[in-house]
């Protein structure tokens, strides 16, 4: 059965700075991934997905995320950050279900 | 579309009395899907329906859970007697695919649920 496993519950950085958070699967097929992002009191929003065709996929906000097979993964990135980034982040894999990992709260420092 | 639709977004209630969640998925999504959020757990899915029938209700914590779906348009996640461990914020979510396929699952803004 697939998983998915969120490297850091909790990453802090500047604002500015580079963000990275790192999300690795696990699946027998080529899977469906993708991120979402959960703002205070709100519910999940796609941030972007990835569905078998760019292994480089841009979404929402300046976010990016790269699927690379060889090392089962599927990392988040946005070049700088801004304060409104502060949230909570999801990777999600679907194959036989939809699994979600357990997610990365994301603290953006000024 | 307006997206999933939940109602209340906030609930308090007393230990014992019942609550009644509702949501409204978009329209033609054949999936409607439960699920509790707390720090503790994460996400966790509770039941899920296709074309309105209740096909896996497994992560039910309860009999003191109930869900219902009498048509399409209309969903309710009930709790009777609710208690204070079941304090969390309760998400619907629909989609196309029961496995969220190439178009993932598009959540409502939950309800967050107080017991006292």
């Amino acid at each position: 059965a697939q998983s998915v496993t969120q490297l850091g519950s909790h990453v802090s950085v500047s604002e500015g700075a580079l963000v990275l958070l790192r999300c690795n699967y696990s699946s027998s097929v080529p899977p469906y991934l993708f991120w979402y992002v959960q703002y205070p009191n709100q519910g999940l929003q796609l941030l972007l997905k990835y569905t078998s065709a760019a292994t480089l996929v841009k979404g929402i906000n300046g976010f990016e995320a790269e699927f690379k097979k060889s090392e089962t993964s599927f990392h988040l990135t946005k070049p700088s950050a801004h304060m409104s980034d502060a949230a909570e982040y999801f990777c999600a894999v679907s194959e036989n279900d939809m699994r979600f990992g357990a997610g990365t709260r994301l603290t953006v420092k000024p | 579309d307006a997206g999933v639709i939940q109602s209340p977004r906030h609930e308090v209630t007393e230990m014992g009395q019942e609550v009644t969640l509702r949501c409204k998925p978009i329209s033609g999504h054949d999936y409607l899907f439960w699920y509790r959020q707390t720090m503790m757990r994460g996400l966790e899915l509770l039941i899920y329906f296709n074309n309105n029938v209740p096909i896996d209700d497994s992560g039910m914590p309860e009999d003191r859970f109930s869900a219902k779906m009498p048509n399409a348009s209309f969903s309710t996640l009930k709790i009777q007697p609710s208690e204070p461990r079941d304090s969390a914020v309760y998400f619907c979510a629909s989609s196309p695919y029961r496995t969220g396929g190439n178009y993932g699952y598009t959540f409502g803004s939950g309800t967050r649920l107080t017991v006292v």
